[in-house]
């Protein structure tokens, strides 16, 4: 079956402690991104990758790591998470990154930050 | 630069009535559109697209027609269901910034028996 799996799907975590939450697509996708969402606030893209080495910082990159080291993986790392970063996450793929390619996404990861 | 406004929620309606959520856009040339759904506990998955002006894209008795001469591709649907409570998303790519899917706000969905 395709699709983008997430771990885990969720985490409560203590201010200052590093955490990597995994994302894998198996569609062979050359795209992928991570958005997170909050209330009243949508959608936001973190981080987004056009292929395998090749990463870029999207609207809300601050205190978030990326690395794409395969073309499945994504991980999204928070080397010192904070309260502000607790929100619901989502990793997503797409064919590439051509305007009419739509997005394919995974089941989401709500992080809590105390 | 490009962005998609969409109506607020939360919408309410009672199991078979008319549905119609409103967006519209604003994109630097001719942006692709996309309406997603998120259901409770879940990730977006696209519901329906459309790529050039007057395209109409429909899935599961969803509808929305690309209008460039008024940048809307508001979603319609003839009789909702209670399976159909979820939030929705409208969404565009345009071919300039990188082609970014910006998404609008979302509109939740509520359908009562």
């Amino acid at each position: 079956e395709a699709q983008v799996t997430q771990n885990p799907r969720y985490l409560i975590t203590v201010t200052g402690k590093k955490l990597t939450v995994t994302c894998s697509q198996n569609m062979n996708h050359e795209y992928m991104s991570w958005y997170r969402q909050d209330p009243g606030l949508g959608l936001r893209q973190i981080y987004y990758s056009m292929n395998v080495e090749v990463t870029d910082k999207g609207d809300v990159p601050e205190g978030y790591k990326v690395s794409r080291k395969e073309k499945r993986n994504f991980p999204l790392i928070l080397e010192s998470p904070s309260p502000n970063q607790t929100s619901l996450y989502f990793c997503a793929s797409s064919l590439g990154a051509g305007y009419a390619y739509e997005q394919y996404f995974g089941p989401g990861t709500r992080l809590t930050v105390t | 630069g490009n962005s998609v406004t969409q109506m607020e929620g939360p919408v309410t309606l009672s199991e078979e009535a008319f549905l119609t959520i409103n967006c519209t856009y604003t994109a630097t040339g001719y942006p692709s559109l996309f309406w997603y759904v998120q259901y409770p506990g879940e990730g977006l998955q696209l519901l329906l697209k459309a790529t050039k002006a007057d395209d109409k894209g429909s899935n599961k008795g969803f509808e929305a027609t690309y209008r460039k001469e008024t940048t809307s591709f508001h979603l319609e649907k003839g009789s909702v269901q209670v399976s159909d409570s979820a939030v929705y998303f409208c969404a565009l790519i345009a071919p300039t910034g990188g082609f970014k899917t910006i998404f609008g706000a979302g509109t939740r969905l509520f359908v009562k028996a």
